[in-house]
Formats: structure tokens, C-alpha cells, sequence
């Protein structure tokens, strides 16, 4: 099993400039989320998708998209990066949606806006 | 004022001592996660309780739902123990604190 998968690790991006983060996991999980991790702040929640089919706004959701493939595979896109998203992301799966459910992360991805 | 308040921000410790983390938070929940995140950035689940006390090795959560606090503590603590500890509060979501980083030497 891998767990949680995220492509690619590191991606430097100039302003403007458009990517999709990648993320999948294999153990049959019903809710996919993605998180931002920033110096001095806990990680904060920019979707979430409860289960196939289903995505919903977190914390921070602006300048993002999101799609759940399948259930394995939910995926992030930036339309036209900024610097402010220079971050770490990390996408995470649990079996159920609440906070009662352990959640398993990847291994993040450090992006980097110029 | 944050939700989740973890303390200390910075911690130092030798070889060998007890280590204790802290965790406050001002929300209702339904459950408490500890987690560690390694310096190489994975972060991994180490417990999660919604009350009382749990034990996996050398490492030890309680909670006090009535004061709203939790406390994370290792025994004989190890340089490989070196990393961020997360504190997170479940509601409908996870609120996650800011992190105790602890640096143990030999």
C-alpha cells in the first residue's frame, strides 16, 4: 500500500502562471482534502471533497479549483498562481468526514510562486 | 484568539528526559488528534482520543474534555523523536494548532 501519493513534490512557478497538484490514495477512503502548510500558521483547509463526486470550499479556497476524479484521485488546480500561494500542500484521505475519522497525508508539495 | 493553542512553541531536551506537550482549545469537539511531522515534512496520525488516555510505546495522550486541554508526553525521550507535534481538534473539520517543534540531543 502506498497510502497517500501527491505529484509533484517540488514546482517553482512564475506569476500567472497555471498548475494541478496530483493526489491519490489507495485504501479505498470516502473523503479527500487539501491543506496549506505556512510558517507560523497551522495547515488550513482549502477543500474538501466528502465522497466521489462531491467537493466543498474550506478555509482559504480562493485562487483554487478542485476534482474528484474517482475515488481515488482528487486533484488541485491553481489558475493563475500568485505569491501568496507559495506554500506546502498536503492532500489527506479518511474513511468518514468528520474529525473522528484519522486522517492519512502524503508527503506534500513545496511550491513556489515568483 | 486561535482556536487550538499549543505550547510550548519551541521545546529543547537531552537524552533521556520526559517530555510534555500542551494543548488548549476553546471549541466543542467530538475529538482530539496528535500528530508528528518529521523534517523532512510528512506528517503522520499518532493518536486520537475523545477522552482519558491513550499509550503506544513511549508515548502518551490525555485528555480533559471538561478543561479543554490535552497533553501529549514522551518518556525517555530520543533524538529520533526530533519534530514538529500537531495538535488538532475535530468539529465538522479538523482545526489544526501551530506546532511544537522539539529539538532532543544526545
Amino acid at each position: 500500500n502506498a497510502g497517500v501519493t501527491q505529484t509533484p513534490k517540488f514546482q517553482v512557478l512564475k506569476t500567472g502562471q497555471s498548475m494541478t497538484l496530483q493526489c491519490a490514495q489507495d485504501m479505498n477512503h470516502n473523503s479527500m482534502y487539501w491543506y496549506r502548510q505556512d510558517p507560523g500558521m497551522g495547515l488550513r483547509l482549502i477543500y474538501y471533497s466528502a465522497s466521489e463526486g462531491t467537493t466543498d470550499k474550506g478555509e482559504v479556497p480562493n485562487g483554487y479549483n478542485v476534482s474528484r476524479l474517482n475515488k481515488r484521485e482528487f486533484s488541485l488546480r491553481l489558475e493563475s498562481a500568485a505569491p501568496s500561494q507559495t506554500s506546502v500542500y498536503f492532500c489527506a484521505s479518511s474513511e468518514g468526514l468528520s474529525g473522528d475519522y484519522e486522517q492519512y497525508f502524503g508527503p506534500g508539495t513545496r511550491l513556489t510562486v515568483t | 484568539k486561535n482556536e487550538v493553542e499549543q505550547s510550548p512553541q519551541n521545546l529543547t531536551a537531552q537524552e533521556g528526559e520526559f517530555i510534555t506537550i500542551n494543548c488548549s482549545y476553546s471549541v466543542g469537539i467530538s475529538a482530539l488528534h496528535w500528530l508528528q511531522q518529521h523534517p523532512g515534512g510528512g506528517i503522520v496520525s499518532l493518536f486520537m482520543l475523545s477522552s482519558g488516555k491513550k499509550k503506544h510505546g513511549r508515548l502518551i495522550a490525555t485528555i480533559n474534555i471538561q478543561e479543554k486541554h490535552s497533553s501529549l508526553h514522551i518518556t525517555a525521550s530520543h533524538p529520533r523523536d526530533s519534530a514538529v507535534y500537531i495538535c488538532a481538534v475535530a468539529t465538522d473539520k479538523l482545526i489544526f494548532g501551530t506546532g511544537t517543534r522539539l529539538q532532543v540531543f544526545p
